[in-house]
């Protein structure tokens, strides 16, 4: 049963373009975060947005750039994308934050691919 | 700084065999939690299983695995392997703030 939802599923855009990512859970969930998984499956962290406040900023581009209006909401946008942005952006929710027992529900992913 | 080491990129068995995936960790807190999280294809990771005690076993879904504080490990086992059982398998460890993944293991189950 799906409960973190992602738009788009799919984006192909060209070097240097601008893309948003958005993401919505209804878990009723305080946090939120955004991991990148690339082409060799490995998934790292990238922000973390506890009650719209931004708790984790991993080291990410500038370009890249998370926007919460509510705790539900998380997007992310890329200005000027590069081709090694090509990956699948995975949003995730979790009940609480610094509650390291905290299981992360997967959004289905939205995959990026920069041409 | 914390991080977590999936030894074996690809594994590949012989359906019934018994599963074992490892998994050490680094970190610096007393009281670390670590996590297996599964990826079928086509789909996104979701929860296996979890443990923060140390030398309890924790099962789920027919998979166990048991935290060891002494070795830093919490390797995956499960008796008998199924087809179903083919997927992405992630070793994960939470420093309280985010949860920080190992690098995979593809499990791969053939009749």
């Amino acid at each position: 049963e799906t409960a973190v939802f992602q738009t788009p599923n799919y984006h192909v855009t060209q070097v240097g373009n601008e893309v948003s990512f958005n993401c919505k859970q209804t878990l009723g969930h305080d946090t939120m975060y955004w991991y990148k998984q690339d082409s060799k499956k490995l998934l790292k962290i990238m922000f973390s947005y506890n009650n719209k406040q931004l708790i984790v900023n991993e080291t990410v581009p500038r370009r890249f750039s998370p926007q919460s209006s509510d705790k539900a909401h998380l997007n992310l946008r890329i200005k000027s994308v590069e081709p090694e942005d090509s990956a699948v952006y995975l949003c995730a929710s979790s009940r609480d934050w610094g509650g390291a027992a905290e299981t992360l529900y997967f959004g289905s992913g939205t995959r990026l691919t920069v041409l | 700084g914390d991080s977590v080491t999936q030894t074996e990129g690809l594994v590949t068995l012989t359906e019934g065999l018994p599963v074992m995936l490892n998994c050490t960790y680094q970190t610096i807190y007393s009281n670390p939690f670590l996590f297996w999280y599964v990826q079928h294809l086509n789909e996104s990771p979701r929860l296996l299983l979890k443990s923060f005690t140390d030398n309890k076993r924790t099962e789920h879904q027919g998979f166990h695995a048991t935290l060891h504080k002494s070795s830093s490990s919490f390797h995956l086992q499960k008796s008998s392997a199924q087809l179903s059982d083919s997927a992405l398998y992630y070793c994960a460890l939470s420093n309280y703030n985010v949860l920080y993944f190992g690098s995979g293991t593809k499990l791969t189950v053939e009749p």
